[in-house]
């Protein structure tokens, strides 16, 4: 299975420190991405990183990718209790980001 | 921004009988979109692509006689469960890019569906 994975599978953390998830996978790919879902809802794009790219920010996001070991960690810097949700990461294999496979995902919880 | 509406959010339908569900692209054109589920607590599976204007490339292990997939407009994809068992109970979520959105991918708000 091409399918990553992600640790850790559950992070609470309090509201005002920082999140790290990673995320791994196991063939070469053209991107990886970030996704948030809050509980039995759809899923929000948060950043779009590419094979040649190793880092990106986006706000309070930032994200790292590391190729050469197969690996990307997403960091939610002052966290909030909003930041409470299911994080994916999601590889794609092709020029067209759309078609995704998703880690197991990472559910944070940010207690106020 | 971009927006994809999924149509409905929730149904329940019998065991046997087929349910479908809508997918769109709200203000841009979606030459590809693509249909997932989702498993309580579990991750998205990829399930198929849908191509306007052509058939659908479908993931190894999903049923194509079983999830029917059309999208017959630059807006509009269907996903159609034939013959509903209460296994095929999940969420389904559809997700579409093209002109007009750059490269950043949008996901409808997915579709519960219980088959009892």
């Amino acid at each position: 299975s091409q399918q990553g994975e992600e640790d850790p599978q559950a992070l609470s953390i309090q509201e005002g420190e920082n999140a790290t998830m990673n995320c791994s996978y196991k063939t070469s790919i053209n991107n990886l991405q970030w996704y948030r879902q809050n509980s039995g809802r759809g899923l929000v794009h948060l950043i779009l990183i590419r094979s040649n790219e190793r880092e990106k920010h986006s706000g309070r996001l930032r994200v790292t990718l590391d190729t050469s070991k197969k690996s990307s960690s997403l960091l939610i810097t002052a966290s909030r209790a909003a930041d409470t949700a299911s994080y994916f990461c999601a590889t794609g294999y092709t020029s067209n980001t759309g078609k995704l496979i998703f880690g197991q995902g990472t559910t944070l919880q940010v207690k106020p | 921004g971009a927006v994809v509406s999924q149509h409905p959010s929730r149904v329940i339908c019998k065991s046997g009988t087929s349910v479908k569900i809508e997918c769109r692209s709200l203000d841009f054109q979606a030459t590809t979109m693509f249909w997932y589920r989702q498993f309580p607590k579990q991750s998205l599976m990829l399930m198929a692509t849908s191509n306007e204007g052509s058939k659908a490339t479908y993931e190894q292990g999903v049923e194509k006689d079983k999830f029917l997939i059309n999208h017959a407009s630059l807006t509009l994809s269907t996903l159609t469960v034939t013959s509903a068992h209460p296994e095929d109970s999940s969420f389904y979520i559809c997700s579409a890019g093209g002109w007009g959105s750059g490269n950043t991918i949008y996901f409808g708000e997915g579709s519960w569906l219980t088959v009892v």
